[in-house]
Order: structure tokens, then C-alpha cells, then sequence
């Protein structure tokens, strides 16, 4: 079990690029999430995935997110004409159903 | 949605004293799980406590689903239980699947 694996780690880009983020959850987990946090607050719940399903995503933050999960393996999270705003440490979690959710390291996104 | 709150905000403690961190939750809750965030971001697992008690070492958490808190005790503490720690719950209404997390309680631990 090699947990949940994000990629990259660090991000920084320009004003009005499109990033893209890699999460690989553990093995046997059938749910995905995203989440992000911005300094001194708690995550924040973006997307979810059971297997290939995208379950929800009316809390993306707006239509410039997007989330795909092909397969039911690893997901990407897009974000496209990025703005300053976008900056924050974007989460991925995996778990089995409805059971502990575990977190990878992280991507940190800065927008100059 | 469902509600969370964490006590303190910010909690300093010299090493080896004792502590208790504190989670009110508004609503009937599936899960509840404390995470330990480093300073490098990374979220620790330290229980997955939807009701009630557990340990591990020198920790160990207490959840009361139906009076809507949990405790996280952490006894004799050292330098490295510094950081932020995050109590997060799944609501048990119908398409609650994500964590919602409070804002953390900072601890600080001086030697």
C-alpha cells in the first residue's frame, strides 16, 4: 500500500494558463475526492467520484474547474484561464465507500 | 450543510503537559475522523471515530454522536505534535459523501 500519490507537487504558472493536476488513490478504493484549502482554513470539498462517476460537482468553484476520472483510476483536476484567486493546496483523498478517507501530499498551486 | 466547530483556535503548551481538543458537530454524522496536518501539508490520519473510544499511544479521542462532539486527548506532548490538527465529518443525511472540515486547532508545543 503506497497511499495516495499527487502530482506535481508544486505548481507555479501565470495568469490566464490551464494547470492540470494527477491524483492516484490507493488500489482498492472505489472513491476519489478533491479538495482544496487556502492558508488557515480547513479543506474544502470540491468533487467526488465513485469509480468512474462523478457523483458531484455542483461544488467546483466555477465552470473554469474540471475533473475527470477515466476508468475509475487515477483522476486529473483542470483548471483553465487560471487567476490569482486559484492559489491554494489542492487535496486528494481516497477511500473504500463510505470509510476513512485518506489524503495525499498535495499540489500547491501558485498564480503569479 | 453540516456545521463544524473546533476549540481552541490556538492551544501553546510546554512540553509534557496535556491537552484536549474539542469538536461540536451540528447534525447526525456517518463519520468523524482527526487529522494531524505537518507543516508541510500533509494530512495524518489519527482516528476514524464516528462514535466512540479509541486509542493510539499517547492519543486517544472520545466521540459522543448523540450529543454531537468529540475530544482528542493528547497526553505527555513533544515538539513534533506541533501543527494544526483538523476534526472533519460526513453528515448522515442522503448524498453526503465529503468531509467537512473545521478550522483547525493550532498547537504549539515549546520545550
Amino acid at each position: 500500500d503506497t497511499g495516495v500519490s499527487q502530482d506535481p507537487r508544486h505548481k507555479i504558472t501565470k495568469r490566464g494558463q490551464n494547470v492540470t493536476f494527477r491524483c492516484d488513490p490507493i488500489s482498492e478504493h472505489n472513491r476519489l475526492y478533491w479538495y482544496r484549502q487556502t492558508l488557515g482554513q480547513g479543506p474544502e470539498f470540491l468533487t467526488y467520484f465513485q469509480n468512474e462517476a462523478q457523483l458531484e460537482k455542483s461544488r467546483l468553484l466555477s465552470d473554469r474547474f474540471s475533473a475527470e476520472r477515466p476508468k475509475g483510476s487515477f483522476s486529473t483536476l483542470e483548471i483553465q484561464r487560471t487567476e490569482q484567486g486559484d492559489s491554494a493546496m489542492y487535496l486528494c483523498a481516497s477511500s473504500f465507500s463510505s470509510y476513512e478517507q485518506y489524503f495525499g501530499p498535495g499540489t500547491r498551486l501558485t498564480v503569479t | 450543510g453540516i456545521q463544524v466547530e473546533q476549540s481552541p483556535p490556538d492551544l501553546i503548551l510546554q512540553e509534557g503537559a496535556n491537552s484536549t481538543l474539542r469538536c461540536n458537530f451540528s447534525d447526525s454524522v456517518n463519520n468523524l475522523q482527526w487529522f494531524h496536518q505537518n507543516p508541510w501539508g500533509q494530512l495524518i490520519n489519527l482516528f476514524y471515530i464516528p462514535s466512540g473510544t479509541k486509542q493510539n499511544g499517547r492519543l486517544s479521542a472520545t466521540t459522543v454522536a448523540t450529543e454531537r462532539y468529540s475530544l482528542l486527548y493528547i497526553s505527555s506532548s513533544q515538539t513534533t505534535d506541533s501543527g494544526v490538527y483538523f476534526c472533519a465529518v460526513e453528515g448522515a443525511g442522503a448524498g453526503s459523501y465529503q468531509l467537512t472540515f473545521g478550522k483547525g486547532t493550532k498547537l504549539s508545543v515549546i520545550p
